[in-house]
């Protein structure tokens, strides 16, 4: 059974860096797919953040691209999300996810079969 | 960026109805690369279907898919207490855009 666990700060100050960690567990990352992060603010809907292959590769969400870092670390089954400069429009719930790449004309996508709980990152003074 | 629209925005009605959901994209989507997922409150997104047609592991044949191009819907075929959500289509032909949802709710 393949379960993701987001985990990191509920409350981050505006123009500082959110920080947040997904723990993969009963699936390793080395095995494949592509490892990603989605927002969705309160009472809205969902935006794609990024995603991560085990060798590193990123994918970014163009509109976020210059705010974004993902990594990963397959020696603890995990992966991380960096969004820097954070204002009150990033305050979201935070969910990572299992996503399954499909490549179209060199460019990739991904629909995403298992996702974490969520985590809610609160941007306020 | 491809733009999807998702109609109606709510949809009322009572268990054991037929369920019909709409989701235009603003450009033809590659290879029919939509998804469809269910979100309750508190909950995170689950799968239903890829590929527009295709039901995820798992997924009652209740939901069914369809589409192509520009047009896709979701089809609930007998709303079950449990079907009240609501749903999501997503595009990753081109990127990734999900469309604003459609809430099921009870007549």
């Amino acid at each position: 059974q393949v379960q993701l666990q987001e985990s990191g700060p509920g409350l981050v100050k505006p123009s500082e860096t959110l920080s947040l960690t997904c723990a993969v567990s009963g699936y390793s990352i080395r095995s494949g797919y592509y490892w990603g992060w989605i927002r969705q603010p309160p009472g809205k809907g969902l935006e794609w953040i990024g995603n991560i292959y085990q060798t590193g590769n990123t994918y970014y969400n163009p509109s976020l691209k210059s705010l974004v870092t993902i990594s990963v670390d397959t020696s603890k089954n995990q992966f991380s999300l960096k969004l820097t400069s954070v204002t009150a429009a990033d305050t979201a719930v935070y969910f990572c996810a299992r996503g399954f790449g499909t490549m179209v004309r060199g460019v990739i996508g991904f629909y995403f079969d298992y996702w974490g709980q969520g985590s809610l990152v609160t941007v306020s003074s | 960026e491809i733009v999807l629209t998702q109609s109606p925005g709510t949809l009322s009605l009572s268990p054991g109805e037929r369920a019909t959901l709409s989701c235009r994209a603003s450009q033809s989507v590659s290879t029919s690369y939509l998804a469809w997922y269910q979100q309750k409150p508190g909950q995170a997104p689950r799968l239903l279907i890829y590929g527009a047609s295709s039901r995820a592991t798992g997924i009652t044949d209740r939901f069914s898919g369809s589409g192509s191009g520009t047009d896709f819907t979701l089809t609930i075929s007998r709303l079950e207490p449990e079907d009240f959500a609501v749903y999501y289509c997503q595009q990753y032909g081109s990127s990734i855009t999900f469309g604003g949802g459609t809430k099921v709710e009870i007549k």
